[in-house]
């Protein structure tokens, strides 16, 4: 299958800073990106949908403003996470697709630690 | 709205033993249904997947058959290996390619040889 590298893994950083973390897909184009997250013993769960040159689209509940997405190539969408509190700790992970009826291909995924 | 529930792990189960993960999901109309594994430091990777009543995805020795009537898509493998020590995750999804998924809470599978 496709690859989608995500990165960094594992980022620790302190209260108040932002973090930025990148998924690439590395061999083909991504029109449509997706990021979830996942607290402890409980589902991922969708935060937003990103499509290449547009704005991303937020699932009820997820603050824009707080978790920026940005998805300005077919190979990459970043998602940043801005004057990071402890609350946001959480496993961060992104999925690519090449089109509306392909699967989506799953990144690693990244752990945050706020402190 | 749409969510899916599934056995809390960790299942520690010996080399060659039965695996059942139960996974059952609510959600109105016919969703596509999923299984997804993780393994150590690696992305989600699909499974299988079944996207209507009756169907079942089968996939290196795994099998689900999407139950309807039982609103349950309960993964099974008939003998274990080391190798699938993984986390496995159930999801649906409005769309048949499994996106803007709905994912259950991940069960961790230890196989011991």
């Amino acid at each position: 299958g496709a690859v989608v590298s995500q990165h960094p893994s594992r980022v620790i950083c302190k209260s108040g800073t932002s973090v930025k973390i990148e998924c690439r897909s590395l061999d083909f184009q991504a029109t449509t990106m997706f990021w979830y997250r996942q607290f402890p013993k409980q589902s991922l769960m969708l935060m937003a949908t990103s499509n290449e040159g547009s704005k991303a689209t937020y699932e009820q509940g997820v603050e824009k403003d707080k978790f920026l997405i940005n998805h300005a190539s077919l190979t990459l969408s970043t998602l940043t996470v801005t004057s990071a509190h402890p609350e946001d700790s959480s496993f961060y992970i992104c999925s690519a697709r090449s089109g509306s009826q392909t699967e989506a291909f799953f990144g690693q995924g990244t752990r945050l630690t706020v402190v | 709205g749409d969510s899916v529930t599934q056995m809390e792990g960790p299942v520690t189960l010996s080399e060659e033993a039965f695996l059942t993960i139960n996974c059952t999901y609510t959600a109105t109309g016919y969703p596509s249904l999923f299984w997804y594994v993780q393994y150590p430091g690696e992305g989600l990777q699909l499974l299988l997947k079944a996207t209507k009543a009756d169907d079942k995805g089968s996939n290196k020795g795994f099998e689900a058959t999407y139950r309807k009537e039982t609103t349950s898509f309960h993964l099974e493998k008939g003998s274990v290996q080391v190798s699938d020590s993984a986390v496995y995750f159930c999801a649906l999804s409005r769309n048949n390619a499994g996106n803007m998924l709905t994912f259950g809470g991940g069960t961790r599978l230890m196989v011991k040889p």
